[in-house]
């Protein structure tokens, strides 16, 4: 049972280099979200995808583009790196129904920009 | 979502219980309070919510006070394996929820 899985596990980009991140779950969940962690802080949401075909902004989306391709499927694109993009990030996924549904998370793409 | 106010490190003994304190005192009424642990590297991990009564899984409990402005997250016997960062999160419930970390406790289990 692979959950959510998050290609690549590392990678190093030049700025201005454009590049995506993937995230897949198998969990059929209906919620997906983009989070960036920086060192010593706590997560910060990037963009959300209540259900497939929707995306809505999180609190820091500027630079970030998302698709969801699928139910599956939620990608990441930065399409000119910037030296502030060097992150942690993580892919998370929810169920829908009931009062509360906890939220899944991949296990990072650790990004360095040059 | 509520503020969350949370200690930045706390030590525990192996074997011990940990008590893991959350203040949240502008809580709404339609706010559950979550927990999440992050193991250095890993993503983080759901641990268990709540909303005005005490919860209990297989990971932990969750006491949270009358008037819902604190909460208490106790590991009954702490392991090496539960060094971990520790979040405490205010949030509306739903499935469509948003959730904001703040810098969270570090808990060191000791041997």
């Amino acid at each position: 049972n692979a959950g959510v899985t998050q290609t690549p596990k590392f990678q190093v980009l030049k700025t201005g280099q454009s590049m995506t991140l993937q995230c897949a779950q198998d969990m059929n969940h209906n919620s997906m979200y983009w989070y960036r962690q920086d060192p010593g802080m706590g997560l910060r949401l990037i963009y959300y995808s209540a259900s497939e075909g929707t995306t809505d902004k999180g609190e820091v989306p500027n630079g970030y583009n998302v698709s969801r391709l699928n139910k599956r499927e939620f990608s990441l694109r930065l399409e000119s790196a910037a030296p502030s993009q060097t992150s942690v990030y993580f892919c998370a996924s929810s169920g829908a129904g009931g009062a509360y549904q906890p939220q899944h998370f991949g296990d990072g793409t650790r990004l360095s920009i040059l | 979502d509520a503020k969350t106010t949370q200690p930045p490190s706390m030590d525990c003994a192996e074997g011990r219980a940990a008590n893991l304190p959350c203040n949240h005192s502008t809580i709404s009424g339609n706010e559950y309070v979550y927990w999440y642990r992050q193991i250095h590297s890993q993503g983080p991990q759901y641990i268990i919510h709540g909303l005005k009564n005490n919860e209990t899984n297989e990971m932990a409990s969750l006491i949270i006070t009358e008037d819902r402005k604190s909460s208490t997250l106790i590991l009954p016997h702490a392991t090496l394996r539960d060094t971990a960062v520790y979040y405490c999160i205010g949030s509306s419930g739903g499935s469509n929820y948003k959730l904001t970390f703040g810098k969270g406790t570090l808990l060191t289990v000791n041997p």
